[in-house]
C-alpha cells in the first residue's frame, strides 16, 4: 500500500508570506493528525481530523494556522502569515482507527521562515 | 500534563553490544507507552507499544522495552546492536487514542 505522502519536502519563506502543506494519508484511514517538531524538541501534537471534521485542534499554535481536510480524504495546514518561531519539521500521520493503533507518519514536511 | 523524557541526546554504542535508550514518562492514569524510529529524511515508523499485560514487549527489528511502573520507565533496549540501528528514536505517551506526547527523542550511534 502506498505510505502517507507529504508535499513539498522542503519549503523556504520569507516573514510574512503564506505556505500551504500538504498530506495524503493512507487510503481508507479516517484518522489523520499533524504534528511538528521545532528544531531539537520534542514532536508536538497539533491537531487530529476524523474524516473530514476536526476532532481536536488544541495543539494549534495560534489563528495563524489553519488545517482543512476536504472531503475526507486529503489535508492542508495553511500558515499565514508565516514567523520565523513556525520554522520546524511538520509531520502528518495517519491511523485506521483513534485506539491506539500504531500511527503511519510521512517522510516531513521542513518548513523554513527566513 | 503529559510528559516525557529522555535524558540522553545521544547515545554511543558498538556494534553488537547490547543499547539501552532511556525513557521515563509522567504518571497519568493507565499509560499507553509507544517507542517511534526515525531514519534520515524519512517519517517516524512503529517500533512497539505498552498498553496492558507483560511489562517486557517485544517489537520490530528486534528491540523490546521493558514498562516499569514503580520508575516511571519505559527504556528501549536491543542485545546486540547494529550498525543499521542508528537513527533518532522517539518516545511517546498517550492516555488513549493517538495524541501522543513525545520526547524531545535520542540520537542512537552504533559503530564497528
Amino acid at each position: 500500500e502506498a505510505g502517507v505522502t507529504q508535499f513539498p519536502s522542503h519549503s523556504v519563506i520569507e516573514k510574512g508570506q503564506t505556505v500551504t502543506l500538504r498530506c495524503d494519508p493512507i487510503s481508507g484511514h479516517d484518522n489523520l493528525y499533524w504534528y511538528r517538531r521545532v528544531m531539537g524538541k520534542e514532536i508536538k501534537f497539533l491537531l487530529h481530523f476524523v474524516k473530514e471534521s476536526k476532532q481536536d485542534e488544541s495543539g494549534m499554535p495560534n489563528n495563524r494556522f489553519l488545517a482543512e481536510r476536504t472531503g475526507g480524504t486529503y489535508s492542508t495546514l495553511k500558515v499565514q502569515p508565516a514567523e520565523l518561531e513556525d520554522s520546524g519539521v511538520y509531520f502528518c500521520a495517519s491511523s485506521q482507527d483513534n485506539r491506539n493503533s500504531p500511527l503511519h507518519f510521512g517522510n516531513g514536511t521542513r518548513l523554513t521562515v527566513t | 500534563a503529559q510528559s516525557v523524557a529522555q535524558p540522553e541526546d545521544q547515545v554511543n554504542v558498538a556494534e553488537g553490544n547490547p543499547l539501552t535508550v532511556k525513557c521515563t514518562y509522567s504518571v497519568s492514569g493507565n499509560p499507553y507507552l509507544f517507542w517511534y524510529v526515525q531514519y534520515p529524511n524519512r517519517g517516524l515508523q512503529f517500533l512497539l507499544k505498552y498498553i496492558t499485560g507483560d511489562n517486557l514487549v517485544k517489537g520490530s527489528y528486534g528491540f523490546e522495552a521493558e514498562f516499569n511502573k514503580s520508575q516511571t520507565s519505559f527504556h528501549l533496549k536491543k542485545p546486540s546492536a547494529l550498525v543499521s540501528d542508528s537513527a533518532l528514536y522517539f518516545c511517546g505517551q498517550t492516555g488513549g487514542g493517538n495524541k501522543l506526547t513525545f520526547g524531545t527523542g535520542t540520537q542512537l550511534k552504533v559503530e564497528l
